[in-house]
C-alpha cells in the first residue's frame, strides 16, 4: 500500500513570504495530522483532522498558519507570512481513526522548510 | 498535561549487542498509549512498537521490545542484536486516549551503532 505522500520535499523562502505544503494520506485513513519538527526536537502537533473537520488546532499559530482538508482526503498547510523561526520539517501523518487501539500514525517523508 | 522525557541525547552501542533507550512519561489519565518511532537521516518517522496502558504484557516486535513499568511511569525500548541500520533518532511518544489520537513526543535519543 502507498504511504503518506508530501510535497515539496524541500523549500527555501525569504521571511515574510508565503509557502504551502501538500499531503496525501494513506487511502482510507480518516485522521490526518500536521506536525512541526524543529531541528533537535521531537515533533509537535499543529493540527489534527478527522475527515474534513478539525479535531485539535490548539498549537497552531493561527495568525500565520492555516490548514484545510476540504474533501476529507488531501490536506494543505500554509504559512503566511513566514518567520525565521518557522524553519523546520513539517511532517504529515495519518491513521485509520481516533480510538483506543494501537491505531498508529504513519508519517510521510516531511517537507524541510528553510526561511532566510 | 502530558510530558515525555528522554534523558539520553546520544547513545553508542556495539554491533550485535543489545541497547536500552530510556523513556519516562507523566500523565494523570488512566487510559493512554505509548509508542516508539525511529527517524533515520532521511527524516521519515517509522513506527516501531506500541504499548497500551492496560496491556498486561510487555509489547514485542521482532528485535524490539518495550519494558513497560507502569508504577514507575517508564516505557524503555530495548533493541536486541543491534545492526548498523539501527543508527537513527528514536522518539518515545504518548497518546492520551481521552483526547483524540494526538501524540506528545519526547526530545529523542540518537543511537549510533559501532561496527
Amino acid at each position: 500500500e502507498a504511504g503518506v505522500a508530501q510535497s515539496p520535499r524541500y523549500k527555501i523562502i525569504e521571511k515574510r513570504q508565503s509557502v504551502a505544503f501538500w499531503c496525501n494520506p494513506i487511502s482510507g485513513h480518516a485522521t490526518l495530522y500536521w506536525y512541526q519538527q524543529i531541528l533537535g526536537q521531537g515533533p509537535k502537533l499543529l493540527i489534527q483532522f478527522q475527515n474534513n473537520g478539525v479535531v485539535d488546532d490548539s498549537q497552531l499559530p493561527k495568525d500565520r498558519f492555516s490548514a484545510e482538508r476540504l474533501k476529507g482526503v488531501d490536506s494543505t498547510l500554509k504559512i503566511q507570512p513566514a518567520k525565521l523561526e518557522d524553519s523546520a520539517v513539517y511532517l504529515c501523518a495519518s491513521s485509520l481513526t481516533v480510538g483506543t487501539s494501537g491505531y498508529e500514525q504513519y508519517f510521510g517523508p516531511g517537507t524541510r522548510l528553510t526561511v532566510t | 498535561a502530558q510530558k515525555i522525557t528522554q534523558t539520553q541525547p546520544g547513545m553508542f552501542v556495539q554491533e550485535k549487542e543489545a541497547v536500552t533507550l530510556d523513556c519516562t512519561y507523566d500523565t494523570s489519565d488512566p487510559s493512554y498509549g505509548l509508542f516508539w518511532y525511529k527517524q533515520p537521516s532521511s527524516g521519515e518517522m517509522i513506527f516501531l512498537i506500541y504499548q497500551g496502558s492496560y496491556d498486561q504484557q510487555n509489547a514485542t516486535e521482532g528485535r524490539y521490545s518495550l519494558n513497560f513499568q507502569k508504577a514507575r511511569k517508564s516505557a524503555n525500548l530495548v533493541i536486541s542484536a543491534s545492526q548498523l541500520g539501527d543508527s537513527a533518532m528514536y522518539f518515545c511518544a504518548m497518546r492520551n486516549n481521552n483526547a483524540g489520537n494526538m501524540l506528545t513526543f519526547g526530545g529523542g535519543t540518537r543511537l549510533m551503532v559501532k561496527p
